[in-house]
C-alpha cells in the first residue's frame, strides 16, 4: 500500500527565507504525488501535482516540488517566504494502478516569523 | 454548485446520540471521498465512492460508521452511538474521477461529542 511521511510537523523559518518542507514516499507502483495546502479556517486546497511528466512540478503561490524517485522524495520549496505562506502542508500519493484513494501525510505546519 | 457544500458546520451532540453528516460535491464530479482530521493531525480516509462500484471501506474505523451516496450526488456519512474519540472534523472531498488525486475539498463539518 502508498504511504507518505513527512518529516517534521512544525516548521518555522523568517519572513524572506527559504521555505523546505520534506516528504517522502512509499508505493509499490509509479505514484502520483500532491501537496495540499489548508489555510487558517479554510478548507484543502491543491497546490501542485506530479503526475509523470517534468519531475519539477511549479504550483500556486511560488511554490514548487521535485520528484526524486532515487531518494524516493517530492519535498516542497519556496525561495522566499511570506507571511501569507502560514499555513498547514500535506503531501499525498495515488497509485496510477490499484487502489486509488488518495493518502495524505500527517502534515506540516508552517510559521512565517516577521 | 460551485464547490463542496458540508452541513452542518458544526454538530455537538451527547455521547452515545447518532449523527449524521451531509456532503454535496461538484456537480459531474463521479468521486467523492471522506476523510477525518482530528486536532493536530493528519488526515484520515475513511471510505470513497466512485460511480456506481462498490465503495472503498476500508478507512472506517468501526462499524458505527457508515456512509451512502445517490448516484453520483449527495453522500451521508453517519457515526451511530457516537463516542468522544469520534470527535473531529470531516473532511468531504470529490473529484471528475478517481484516476487524477486532484480533490476539491468541502470545508468540513466539525464534531464535538461530550
Amino acid at each position: 500500500a502508498q504511504s507518505v511521511t513527512q518529516l517534521g510537523s512544525h516548521v518555522s523559518v523568517s519572513e524572506g527565507a527559504l521555505v523546505l518542507l520534506r516528504c517522502n514516499y512509499s508505493s509499490s507502483v509509479p505514484p502520483y504525488l500532491f501537496w495540499y495546502v489548508q489555510y487558517p479556517n479554510q478548507g484543502l486546497q491543491l497546490l501542485l501535482k506530479y503526475t509523470s511528466a517534468a519531475t519539477l512540478v511549479k504550483g500556486i503561490n511560488g511554490f514548487e516540488a521535485e520528484f526524486k524517485k532515487s531518494e524516493t522524495s517530492f519535498h516542497l520549496t519556496k525561495p522566499s517566504a511570506h507571511m501569507s505562506d502560514a499555513a498547514e502542508y500535506f503531501c499525498a500519493v495515488i497509485q496510477i494502478q490499484g487502489a486509488q484513494k488518495l493518502v495524505f501525510g500527517q502534515g506540516t505546519r508552517l510559521t512565517i516569523n516577521p | 454548485g460551485a464547490g463542496v457544500s458540508q452541513s452542518p458546520s458544526n454538530k455537538v451532540t451527547e455521547k452515545g446520540k447518532d449523527v449524521e453528516l451531509r456532503c454535496d460535491p461538484i456537480s459531474g464530479h463521479t468521486a467523492l471521498y471522506w476523510y477525518r482530521q482530528r486536532l493536530g493531525q493528519g488526515l484520515e480516509f475513511l471510505i470513497y465512492f466512485q460511480g456506481n462500484s462498490a465503495p472503498d471501506k476500508s478507512g472506517l474505523p468501526s462499524d458505527r460508521f457508515s456512509a451512502e451516496r445517490t448516484g453520483e450526488s449527495v453522500s451521508t456519512l453517519t457515526i451511530q452511538r457516537t463516542q468522544q474519540e469520534d470527535s473531529a472534523v470531516y473532511l468531504c472531498a470529490s473529484s471528475r474521477d478517481s484516476n487524477t488525486g486532484e480533490l476539491f475539498f468541502g470545508e468540513g463539518s466539525r464534531l464535538t461529542v461530550l
